[in-house]
């Protein structure tokens, strides 16, 4: 599937303060999923977004996806160590075509 | 429980001798993948299936293997394993249309 470039890779913040990653696309998506996956576990599905410019939250998350279907961010406010782990966006061009695409990740690392 | 099991959780193996990683969902799903996922790479996707006889390859399905004969497994196999395929194994499950994966636990593979 066509590829999804997200940034930054790695991200230290202190406790309490906001994180944000993003998600970045050449070409219109068609949707864009974020998943969590914490440190020695698995990937967890945290939300979908499919519409141009559709804001969705989630408690301290916020997710975005751009108005031309490109790009996409999730935003965490006040951090918590409970939200220490790797963010990873994902897309599908065609349910049916070709399953999932996922970005590379961004390892989010919270100093108390 | 809605739940999707990967067996064996870890293995250390040797060149050549033949390995299959099983996966197992109870949520009735006809989508079914496995992705693997290596430092620096995130998730790369090597196989999924659509339903039952319907498998088609992902972004890295050489030298590997998969089969659909139940709805509920999608084994993995690694006819010949090398060294190369060193990595961590998901086996991920979703309903068709709906975009949402669920992982299983993973499955850690040595190749010596």
């Amino acid at each position: 599937g066509q590829q999804v470039m997200q940034i930054p890779q790695y991200q230290h913040v202190q406790e309490g303060e906001d994180f944000t990653t993003y998600c970045n696309s050449s070409t219109t998506l068609s949707n864009i999923q974020w998943y969590k996956q914490r440190p020695g576990g698995h990937p967890v599905f945290l939300i979908q977004l499919v519409k141009s410019g559709e804001v969705k939250k989630q408690k301290r998350l916020t997710f975005q996806f751009g108005e031309a279907k490109k790009n996409s961010s999730l935003h965490i406010t006040a951090t918590q160590t409970t939200d220490v782990g790797t963010y990873f966006c994902a897309h599908s061009s065609s349910w049916g075509a070709d399953g999932l695409t996922f970005g590379k990740g961004t390892h989010l690392i919270i100093q108390p | 429980e809605a739940q999707v099991t990967q067996n064996p959780r870890y293995l250390i193996t040797v060149t050549g001798k033949k390995l299959t990683v099983t996966c197992s969902q109870n949520m009735n799903h006809e989508y079914m993948s496995w992705y693997r996922q290596d430092p620096g790479l995130g998730l790369r996707q090597i196989y999924y299936s659509m339903n039952v006889e319907v498998t088609d390859k992902g972004d890295v399905p050489e030298g590997y293997k998969v089969s659909r004969k139940e709805k509920r497994n999608f084994p993995l196999i690694l006819e010949s394993p090398s060294p190369n395929q060193t990595s961590l194994y998901f086996c991920a499950t979703g309903h068709s249309g709906a975009n949402v994966l669920t992982f299983g636990a993973g499955s850690r593979l040595t190749v010596l």
